[in-house]
């Protein structure tokens, strides 16, 4: 079975600071990959997602991940963070060729932004 | 265009009551599914449909009943609601196919058991 660590679980940046939050899951085989964003009392949103092709994908707001299938890991970044990127954030996986049933999330992680 | 949409937002019970979570979406999704989301634990899968007229069970479905109307509805009920099931519940849709795709979350139902 898939499981997904994300390490940081709270992070405190100041505006314009670099972010990186790290996601790394457990499986042998292809998988997708996924970030979601939670905004204060709002839904799940997409970020980004790699399923094939460059490791390096580019999602919305200027945040990208990366896919190194070494590490297993596929860590969220933004180089420079703005107050209304506080949120949290979620990574999720799943296997390649199978359904959204069987896609693991991540615990989140707590981005607070200070002005 | 609505998405994925979910009622009520929030919900004080007694224990012991009884409820229904509605979710419809307008995409024309096949699959539907119900979370619930935890501090510190992230989304579980309750249950799930994979098409209309199928469900099957998640994660953590005890407690639990589900029922597909029809395509675009997916009702979670709690028949005897409990402490422990204090929390937010996501319902999200994805498109047909269901494999290397997305899903579609609602905008969350938090639920209190007193």
């Amino acid at each position: 079975a898939q499981s997904v660590s994300q390490h940081n679980h709270h992070v405190i940046l100041s505006e314009a600071a670099s972010l990186e939050l790290g996601c790394n899951y457990s499986y042998g085989g292809t998988v997708n990959l996924f970030w979601y964003v939670q905004y204060p009392g709002q839904h799940l949103q997409l970020l980004l997602k790699y399923f094939s092709g460059d490791p390096l994908v580019k999602g919305i707001k200027g945040f990208e991940a990366e896919f190194i299938k070494s590490k297993f890991s596929f860590n969220l970044r933004k180089p420079s963070v703005q107050w209304s990127d506080t949120a949290e954030y979620f990574c999720a996986v799943n296997a390649r060729n199978t359904g959204f049933q069987k896609l693991v999330f991540g615990t989140g992680t707590r981005l607070l932004v200070s002005p | 265009n609505a998405g994925v949409t979910q009622t009520p937002k929030f919900q004080v019970l007694k224990t012991g009551q009884s409820m229904t979570l509605q979710c419809a979406q307008d995409m024309n999704h096949n699959s539907m599914y119900w979370y619930r989301q935890d501090p510190g634990m992230g989304l579980r899968l309750i249950y799930y449909s994979a098409s209309e007229g199928t469900t099957d069970k998640g994660e953590v479905p005890n407690g639990y009943n589900v029922s597909r109307l029809n395509k675009r509805e997916f009702s979670l009920r709690l028949e005897s609601a409990a402490p422990s099931q204090t929390s937010v519940y996501f319902c999200a849709s994805s498109a047909p196919g269901g494999a290397n795709t997305e899903a579609f979350f609602g905008q969350g139902t938090r639920l209190t058991v007193v």
